[in-house]
């Protein structure tokens, strides 16, 4: 199975910051990573689908890249809706895998 | 717009058995690959398994496989999870969701149920 690591597992942030999560697969995986957020009590909602496309309806502010098994997601300019916890997934073999998540909190 | 409405949760016992359903709308069920994804309590998701447009393909996570059975009705569009023996690592809030486009290849999951929770206990 693919293993994926993100890091870091909390973040602490301020409005307007411009915070980056990085995860990492244990084998290439190309462009085959999405990134979630979740709220409490919700489920997951895609951002970024094939490493760096946005989802429609997504703010600009959220941005994706790498390839491989190194990559990133970046919030351009943190917003108080933001506060969150994300997730990647890698999507090119069964099973697919998560990350552990990162939390992001108010700085 | 899609819909995707979970049931069957609810409290079963260690080694007993659970069938979850999922009922689907708003879009041509017919064409999309489905899966089943689960949340344990204060953890992340975990991709549990899909099945194929016609349902004639499964793939499974190791820790279900030999145990869990996901299936589909593409008649009455819904989506199925047949649980058995069951432990308490499979409590958790288990989400129907869809794949983002219908090729069957390389999609990724775009829609989401409200998710059912399943509580193994004695």
């Amino acid at each position: 199975d693919i293993q994926m690591t993100q890091s870091p597992s909390t973040l602490s942030a301020s409005v307007g910051d411009r915070v980056t999560i990085t995860c990492r697969a244990s084998q290439s995986i190309s462009s085959w990573l999405a990134w979630y957020q979740q709220k409490p009590g919700k489920a997951p909602k895609l951002l970024i689908y094939k490493a760096s496309s946005l989802e429609s309806g997504v703010p600009s502010r959220f941005s994706g890249s790498g390839s491989g098994t190194e990559f990133t997601l970046t919030i351009s300019s943190l917003q108080p809706d933001d506060f969150a916890t994300f997730y990647c997934q890698q999507y090119h073999s069964y099973p697919w895998t998560f990350g552990q998540g990162t939390k992001v909190e108010i700085k | 717009q899609v819909q995707l409405v979970e049931s069957g949760g609810g409290v079963v016992q260690p080694g007993r058995s659970l069938r979850l359903s999922c009922v689907a709308a708003g879009f041509t069920f017919s064409s999309y690959s489905m899966h089943w994804v689960r949340q344990a309590p204060g953890k992340g998701p975990e991709w549990v398994a899909v099945i194929s447009k016609d349902g004639s393909i499964q793939y499974y996570t190791d820790s279900v496989r030999g145990r869990f059975s996901i299936s589909r009705d593409n008649s009455k569009n819904t989506l199925y999870l047949q649980m058995n023996s069951l432990g308490a690592e499979d409590t958790a809030v288990y989400y129907c969701a869809r794949e983002q486009g219908s090729s069957g290849r390389y999609e990724i999951i775009a829609y989401w149920g409200q998710g059912t929770l399943v509580t193994v206990s004695s």
